[in-house]
């Protein structure tokens, strides 16, 4: 079975700390990525990664960094923790084949529920 | 710049009836296009993924259409039950690029 496992389920941290979210794969994907889900906003690219040491940024990749060391993890980094930063995070990956960058089905992990106070 | 909207944002209905999930996209130069179902506080689970290429895909009581040249999606749902409560959410994989883009999805409630 596909599995998507993120470190923490629920995190309270206070402003200016450093956060890391850590998201493993067990499925040897190449893409992963990371979203984050506010109410009302839907679900956000914050970054994803489409091979090891690779990275682009999403569409609010702004106070957040990420890192790909290996394969089948992918972390998540608030530098410095602000509030306007709770939220739920998601991680997700996703297989190629065929030689294409993209393709496949993409399967979630349970979501890291973040409260920065 | 490729949007994704779900219509109705929320659905009730009673157990046993026949439904349908409407998803649209303004640009149809997809790749793909996918259906997940999203419980309260969790993350989402993936139900059916269509090719450009398909028309349709099915899974159980599931059927998911695609008609890419008038950019729509449908998810139907076969004999309702309770336990199908959830928000659904589609997503297309705009051609060329590893980017979904999510709709706000559909809030189903199907009751007792």
């Amino acid at each position: 079975d596909v599995k998507v496992t993120q470190s923490s389920r629920y995190l309270v941290k206070r402003t200016g700390e450093k956060v890391f979210l850590e998201c493993v794969q067990d499925m040897d994907h190449e893409n992963m990525f990371w979203y984050r889900q506010d109410p009302g906003l839907g679900l956000r690219l914050i970054y994803f990664s489409y091979d090891v040491k690779m990275k682009e940024k999403g569409d609010i990749p702004e106070g957040y960094s990420v890192s790909r060391e290996k394969k089948e993890r992918f972390s998540l980094i608030l530098e410095s923790a602000s509030t306007n930063q709770t939220s739920m995070y998601l991680c997700a990956s996703r297989g190629t084949s065929g030689g294409a960058r993209i393709t496949g089905e993409l399967f979630f992990g349970e979501g890291s529920r973040l409260t920065v106070l | 710049k490729q949007e994704v909207t779900q219509i109705p944002a929320a659905l009730s209905v009673p157990e046993g009836e026949n439904l349908v999930l409407n998803c649209s996209f303004t640009d149809s130069a997809i790749y793909n296009l996918q259906w997940f179902r999203q419980d309260p506080g969790k993350g989402l689970t993936s139900l059916l993924l269509i090719q450009s290429s398909q028309r349709e895909q099915t899974s159980g009581r599931l059927n998911a259409s695609l008609d890419k040249s008038s950019g729509r999606s449908t998810l139907y749902i076969a004999a309702s039950q309770p336990g199908d409560s959830a928000t659904y959410l589609c997503a297309v994989n705009q051609g060329g690029s590893e980017k979904l883009v999510f709709g706000k999805g559909t809030k189903l409630t199907v009751n007792p």
